[in-house]
């Protein structure tokens, strides 16, 4: 089945620690996204990227880093500079950007504790 | 931000009605689209309307698009219990990503 698939679906984290979301696609897009939800909130864009070995930051990049080696890969760091790390972690892709229809995974629930 | 609004908030109808829920954006775009969330899961692409169109339709939904009031609407018509859930509006921005808006939470009563 083609599809994005994020990992793991629920995620707990002690304060201090850096955690990474992971987020795979075989849709053979070039571009993915990261984005957080918090209760009852619409999403906000952490990072995107456009092409492979290229991302760019979005509204909320502070205490969050990513990398795109790999067309299918997108992981997200949670590092311990987010302050108020817990939410919903929502990974898109697309064909290419703004202009096409993006394809979400299930999502990651990332809890501190 | 370019980040849309929607309205209402919540909404909650009873089944085989209408349902309409609006989306107010800030800049100028070249599409806007819907999307549907289920509580706890990802979201699912409903329609997509180019800046060029006024009104497209897909099954029981129907959106419209005003460019001159920066607004679109959602009508979902005769209203199915599965078809609870929140939905979102989603702009481009200048530099390829997409904007979200803050959600209409449905609730259709059996």
């Amino acid at each position: 089945d083609g599809g994005i698939t994020q990992s793991p679906k629920y995620l707990f984290r002690k304060e201090g620690q850096n955690v990474t979301l992971s987020c795979e696609q075989n849709l053979n897009h070039d571009a993915m996204y990261w984005y957080r939800q918090d209760p009852g909130q619409g999403l906000r864009l952490i990072y995107y990227s456009q092409i492979v070995n290229d991302f760019q930051k979005g509204d909320i990049a502070e205490g969050y880093s990513v990398s795109r080696e790999k067309k299918e890969s997108f992981p997200l760091t949670v590092t311990s500079a987010q302050k108020n790390p817990t939410a919903f972690y929502l990974c898109a892709s697309s064909i290419d950007t703004g202009n096409t229809e993006a394809f979400f995974g299930q999502g990651t629930r990332l809890t501190v504790v | 931000s370019q980040q849309g609004e929607e309205d209402p908030q919540a909404l909650s109808i009873q089944e085989g009605e209408n349902a309409t829920m609006n989306c107010s954006y800030k800049t100028s775009i070249n599409n806007l689209q819907w999307y549907r969330q289920n509580s706890g899961r990802g979201l699912v692409h409903l329609i997509l309307i180019r800046s060029n169109e006024r009104e497209k339709h897909s099954g029981r939904l129907r959106v419209t698009l005003d460019t001159s009031k920066k607004s679109s609407s959602l009508l979902i018509t005769a209203s199915r219990a599965a078809d609870t859930a929140s939905y979102f509006c989603a702009t481009d921005a200048a530099r390829g990503q997409f904007y979200f808006g803050t959600g209409t939470s449905l609730t259709v009563i059996p």
